[in-house]
């Protein structure tokens, strides 16, 4: 049962730390994306990787928040130095870009971060 | 400003009854929509979707409809189960244009009454 794992689940920083969370894509999957959960937005798209390259990060504040790709298994996003507002959760999702052009995005457990 | 908008927060139905979730959109542009639903400590999973050249997508108990004169789509869920309580997000592509970004609506949390 493939699945996209996420580390840590939880996470409760202080502020102005280094926050980093990791995500394990589906196996085979080409695409990778981050999202930002919060009461007031909703699910918000921060960055997203196709083949591991960075297509679109408009979503993210550039100055705190930064997203790479190491290599296909692993996604991270850092958030340095964390602030109170950061607080969410963040969610992965990986999904497989076909000939037909179709694809569907399949959502990791999410890490819920809370910055004090 | 929202592109994708779910109205109605919350809605209670009785099991066995039918469930309608709203979404409405204001990109004219969106050519694919889809609705994931979401339970508490879970990711969102893929539940079904609807293109553009489709007034409706029917996948056993959850049927979507797409007006796209009104800008509207809905998820009816027949029957409805207790199993179907959980958060309900609608999302919007441009396929198009070969994005496959989503923009996600807030969200409506479904509480299907035993």
């Amino acid at each position: 049962d493939a699945r996209v794992t996420q580390t840590p689940r939880h996470k409760v920083t202080e502020m102005g730390q280094e926050v980093t969370m990791r995500c394990q894509p589906i196996l085979g999957h080409n695409t990778v994306f981050w999202y930002r959960q919060t009461m007031m937005q909703g699910l918000e798209l921060l960055a997203y990787f196709r083949n591991r390259a960075p297509l679109d990060d408009s979503g993210m504040p550039k100055d705190r928040f930064s997203a790479e790709m190491p290599d296909a298994t692993l996604a991270t996003l850092k958030i340095q130095p964390s602030e109170p507002r950061d607080s969410a959760v963040y969610f992965c999702a990986s999904g497989l870009l076909d000939r037909r052009a179709q694809e569907t995005q399949y959502f990791g457990p999410g890490t819920r971060l809370l910055v004090l | 400003d929202q592109q994708v908008k779910q109205n109605s927060p919350s809605l209670s139905v009785q099991e066995g009854r039918i469930s309608i979730l709203n979404c409405d959109y204001t990109n004219s542009m969106f050519d694919y929509f889809l609705w994931y639903k979401k339970y508490p400590a879970e990711g969102p999973t893929f539940l079904i979707s609807i293109s553009s050249i489709k007034d409706k997508n029917e996948d056993g108990r959850f049927t979507v409809f797409l007006n796209k004169s009104a800008k509207h789509l809905s998820l009816h869920i027949v029957p409805s189960q207790p199993g179907d309580s959980a958060v309900y997000f609608c999302a919007a592509s441009v396929r198009g244009a070969g994005s496959y970004q989503l923009t996600f609506g807030k969200g409506t949390k479904l509480s299907v009454i035993p």
